[in-house]
């Protein structure tokens, strides 16, 4: 079965400094990857979309990428602010029970302190 | 605010009861996806619909069961609930349904099973 796979551990960094969150996927080749934010108590929020023949895609201070052949994305956040604290989930289509789902990883909580 | 309404916010019911959970898209979206959160387990996808047809399904248990109106709204029907099936449960919406849409989510409705 697919799985989606995050660091369960929470990530303590310090204002300024550069978040790297790390999502593993097995045994699936998802075409596209999409990366989320959540806050505690309301739904997750759309951060950015990479495609697999996407090496990497930024957008101000976020940058992902997306190796299809470690089956690994990278996402990081410069700069990080504590505004940046928040769970970060990565998701992806894969087939499901029926038709392509968009399953999701559990999720890497980071906490940025000032 | 993502545009999708869901309600009711707060849901509290007792073992064996049923209840529906209600959706309305965003504005334009023809997809509408529902997901169950708990702390242990993620973001769980359980259903997807487009215009109406049940397009993927997740490891939705049998005693819940969704559909969509022609109106594009959804409910979210659960049965016979159990202790277990509290939980934070999410509506998503999206514009069709390719493999590189993003979602639009809810604010989530908290069902507690007493």
């Amino acid at each position: 079965s697919q799985k989606i796979e995050q660091n369960s551990e929470a990530l303590n960094i310090q204002e300024g400094k550069t978040a790297t969150l790390t999502c593993n996927y097995t045994n699936y080749s998802p075409a596209y990857l999409q990366w989320y934010r959540q806050d505690p108590g309301r739904g997750p929020v759309f951060l950015l979309l990479i495609r697999e023949n996407e090496k990497e895609k930024r957008k101000e201070r976020l940058k992902v990428t997306f190796d299809t052949t470690l089956k690994q994305s990278l996402f990081h956040i410069t700069a990080s602010q504590p505004a940046d604290s928040a769970t970060y989930l990565c998701a992806l289509r894969t087939p499901g029970n029926s038709g392509y789902a968009l399953n999701f990883g559990k999720g890497t909580s980071l906490l940025v302190t000032p | 605010d993502s545009g999708v309404t869901q309600t009711p916010k707060h849901l509290i019911t007792a073992t064996g009861q049923r209840v529906t959970l209600r959706c309305s898209p965003r504005s334009g979206d023809l997809s509408v996806y529902w997901y169950q959160q708990s702390l242990d387990q993620g973001l769980q996808f359980l259903i997807q619909y487009y215009n109406g047809e049940e397009r993927a399904k997740g490891n939705i248990l049998e005693r819940f069961s969704a559909q969509q109106f022609p109106d594009l709204h959804s409910e979210l029907n659960l049965s016979s609930l159990e202790l277990g099936d509290s939980a934070l449960y999410f509506c998503a919406s999206s514009v069709g349904q390719a493999t590189n849409e993003k979602l639009f989510f809810g604010s989530g409705t908290q069902l507690s099973v007493l």
